[in-house]
């Protein structure tokens, strides 16, 4: 079975940096892309960050570009994402998301998310 | 970037009631669109992926057409567990970008 557990959110102040970490259990980690995407408080859903199973083709969002870090260790199946210079406009659940392939694909299966509050 | 836009924002439907939600793409997608399913305080689940397979384990019930720029979902026979908030999603760019959502309510 599929398990994606999100860990690290909290309340940070605005400049402020956090790493979110997702641990992955249930499938060949290393053969699928994994993201992040993240959802405001009574808003849509936003895509943020997607990584390719090697770790070698990496994207963003241009709302995070410069800002957020996404990587993984396949050694350890887990997949992160380093939130530098927060602003309050991140403040959101974030989701990790299992990659439907390797290289990306849609997302197949979600983690329950972990909530970031940039707040001072 | 490419957008996307469902409609309507909101649907109002009873139980047994057949409803369709539309997404259209600013720019062809082919078919790399996927549809999903959010029930409040839960995360997203996947429904359907490549505009019209249906994800295993997800109802008959549900189904999906379109390609290029517009596409639907249908849900022929609505159920109690059905009134949730649904999401299209493209995935034709790395980049990809979700509607803004459909909030299925009971009428």
């Amino acid at each position: 079975e599929v398990q994606l557990v999100e860990s690290g959110g909290g309340l940070i102040q605005p400049g402020g940096s956090l790493t979110l970490s997702c641990a992955a259990s249930g499938f060949l980690f290393s053969s699928f892309a994994m993201s992040w995407v993240r959802q405001a408080p009574g808003k849509g859903l936003e895509w943020v960050s997607t990584i390719s199973g090697g770790g070698s083709n990496i994207y963003y969002s241009d709302s995070v570009k410069g800002r957020f870090t996404i990587s993984r260790d396949n050694s350890k199946n887990t997949l992160f994402l380093r939130l530098d210079s927060l602003r309050a406009e991140d403040t959101a659940v974030y989701y990790c998301a299992k990659g439907e392939n390797w290289g990306g694909g849609t997302c197949d299966f979600w983690g329950q998310g972990t909530l970031v509050t940039v707040s001072s | 970037d490419i957008q996307m836009t469902q409609s309507p924002s909101t649907l109002s439907a009873s139980v047994g009631d057949r409803v369709t939600i539309t997404c259209r793409a600013s720019q062809s997608i082919s078919r790399w669109l996927a549809w999903y399913q959010q029930r409040p305080g839960r995360a997203p689940k996947l429904l359907i992926y490549k505009a019209s397979s249906l994800q295993s384990g997800v109802p008959s019930r549900f189904s999906g057409s379109g390609s290029g720029t517009e596409f639907t979902l249908t849900i022929s026979s609505l159920q109690p567990d059905d009134f949730a908030t649904y999401y299209c999603q493209q995935y034709n760019t790395y980049w990809n970008t979700f509607g803004q959502g459909t909030k299925l309510e009971i009428k």
